[in-house]
């Protein structure tokens, strides 16, 4: 089945503490994101990556940072989580830039 | 960069009604707008896109138009569901530079039985 996975789903943490959510597709796309979703502000872009070892900013980056080593996989890394980063997160992938993009299930990020 | 903005926010009909959801974009590079729908706790999924080569495109029960020169692009739901209660966003992709889509702050969508 064509999809893109996240884990955790859910997470509770604490100030300071590292943490990396995982992205995974199995379609064999180009382009994948990180996305921020907040009440009332949409859905805005942290990352996105081109293909394994190209990535660059979104909109609001600061705080994150990710990697693309391989094509399939793109995590996306709270070096030092604040409470501000509390939000639901999304990954998604689309064939290449400009194409329909394919959402997964979201992470809900809880930062004390 | 692109400013995309989106209205309602909230709009409400009665089973059977149109909806119709209006966004506007400020980048003419601009030519891929996509619409998603996201329902509660779930994630958000395409229902509809529309570039910069067409005027208007249907599927069903949804069209979206698009106004190039206005810049803005209308999603249109006829004969609404009580299923079709979700919110829903719009964006709008650049075909080149910095390659970020930019959404609009959604539109929650009430179809009342």
């Amino acid at each position: 089945e064509a999809q893109v996975t996240q884990n955790p789903r859910y997470l509770i943490t604490v100030t300071g503490k590292k943490l990396t959510v995982t992205c995974s597709q199995n379609m064999n796309h180009e382009y994948m994101s990180w996305y921020r979703q907040d009440p009332g502000l949409g859905l805005r872009q942290i990352y996105y990556s081109m293909n394994v070892e190209v990535t660059d900013k979104g909109d609001v980056p600061e705080g994150y940072k990710v990697s693309r080593k391989e094509k399939r996989n793109f995590p996306l890394i709270l070096e030092s989580p604040s409470p501000n980063q509390t939000s639901l997160y999304f990954c998604a992938s689309s064939f290449q830039v400009g194409e329909t993009q394919y959402f997964g299930p979201g992470t809900r990020l809880l930062v004390l | 960069g692109e400013n995309v903005e989106q209205h309602p926010s909230t709009l409400s009909v009665q089973e059977g009604d149109s909806a119709v959801i209006k966004c506007t974009y400020s980048d003419s590079a601009s030519n891929y707008f996509p619409w998603y729908k996201q329902e509660l706790g779930k994630r958000p999924q395409l229902i509809i896109d529309i570039r910069s080569n067409v005027g208007e495109k249907k599927d069903q029960r949804i069209a979206v138009t698009l106004n190039k020169t206005a810049k803005h692009f209308s999603l249109h739901i006829t004969e609404t569901q009580p299923e079709d209660s979700a919110v829903y966003f719009c964006a709008a992709s650049p075909s080149g530079g910095s390659y970020i889509p930019t959404f609009g702050r959604g539109t929650s969508l009430i179809v009342h039985p």
